[in-house]
Formats: structure tokens, sequence, C-alpha cells
């Protein structure tokens, strides 16, 4: 069974300090892992998809890496806007659709 | 524009109201998906349309029923909803069902007295 699991629960941070977020999975045959942004009461936004093992992708102050059975959101010198939770997502298929298995997310709080 | 656009923002609906969520997106995207998001959880799929034929149904109480009248809007028709049925309703799409990320819309807060 295709399964995520993200770590830590919550994080507290003070602004600057850097860190990292972890996401491991068990899926049978790895087609993306994805990355998304959410804030309270919002949609997720999507931030990185990561295909292959080895493969890295940087936006502003995120960067997201892959090996083959975890994936890593490293956030360097995080402002307060960063606070929000982040969920890891793997595409799993079903009766030939996509379809995406979430984390339980991590929540983040960078305080100033 | 990777914009997903969803109607109402709330709705507040009694159990034997009938009312209706509106996704939209014209980005050319072919798969559409409904996710239903309690508090402090990850977005659970509902359905999802492929070329708006629906593909999957995650065993959805049939007082939920989707919508797809054309490649660009999604419809979810609620009907005798229960309160536990109160959450947000994400509304998501991508340009194939896949390999391809999905964009979400900015959800729906349903309220059900």
């Amino acid at each position: 069974e295709d399964q995520v699991t993200q770590s830590p629960e919550a994080l507290r941070l003070q602004e600057g300090e850097s860190s990292s977020l972890n996401c491991s999975y068990t899926v049978s045959g790895l087609r993306g892992l994805f990355w998304y942004r959410q804030d309270p009461g919002k949609g997720p936004e999507f931030l990185f998809t990561l295909y292959s093992a080895g493969e890295e992708k940087e936006k502003e102050r995120l960067k997201a890496t892959l090996t083959k059975k975890e994936s890593f959101l490293h956030i360097t010198a995080p402002k307060p806007e960063d606070s929000a939770t982040y969920l890891c997502a793997v595409q799993a298929f079903e009766r030939g659709a996509q379809k995406l298995v979430f984390g339980q997310g991590t929540r983040l709080t960078i305080n100033p | 524009d990777t914009e997903v656009t969803q109607t109402p923002k709330h709705l507040v609906m009694g159990m034997t109201n009938k009312k209706s969520l509106k996704c939209e997106q014209h980005m050319g995207h072919r798969a559409m998906y409904w996710y239903k998001q309690k508090a402090k959880k990850p977005p659970e799929l509902m359905f999802v349309y492929s070329y708006e034929k629906l593909s999957i149904n995650e065993s959805v109480p049939s007082r939920f029923s989707p919508e797809c009248p054309n490649s660009s809007l999604l419809n979810l028709h609620l009907h005798a909803l229960q309160p536990e049925d109160s959450a947000l309703y994400l509304c998501a799409s991508s340009l194939r069902d896949r390999d391809y990320e999905q964009y979400f819309g900015p959800g729906t807060r349903l309220t059900v007295t």
C-alpha cells in the first residue's frame, strides 16, 4: 500500500533559523513526489515536483531534495511569512487514473 | 496562469437543503478533482474526472453528486448532508490525469447545520 509519512508534525523556529522537513514514502514505482504549502483556510499551493533520486529544486528560501526512500524540504533563513503547513504527496495510480497520496503535513511556525 | 476558481467561498446549509459547489479552470487541463479536507488533516480525494468522464469515485456517499459539464467546469451537487460533512471542499486540476502536478483552488468552506 502506498504510504507517506511526514515529520515532524509541528516545528517552531526563530526567524533566520534554518531547518529541514522530512517526507518518507513507500510506493510501488514512484512517478512523482510533490510538495505543497497550505495556509489556514486556503487551498494547497504547488511548490515542487521531484521525479528521480538525486533531483533537487529550489525556490527562494526553499530547496527540495529526493532520495529513493524520502524527500527533504530545506528552509534556509526562514521568515515569518514562511509559516504554513507543508504537505508532501506521492503519485499513485488506481484504475488508470492519478491519485495523490498525502502525508499528514508539517505545521511550520516562524517566530520573528 | 495556474488559477482554479471556486464558488462560493463559504456556504451554510441545512440538512434538507440542495446546493451546488462550482469549480472552473481555463488552463486547458483535462483532469479535475474534488477533495474534502477536515481541520488539521490532509486533503482526502473524493472524485476524479478525466476528459469529462468520472474515473475515480472514492466510495463517496450518494448525497454528493459530481458533474463535469465541460472541460473547464466541475460541479459538486449537495443534498441531504449531515453535520459531519462540514469541511473545506477543494477542487484541483492537472494537465492530464497522470504525471502532472495538481493545482488547487481556494476551496469552499461548507457548514451543515
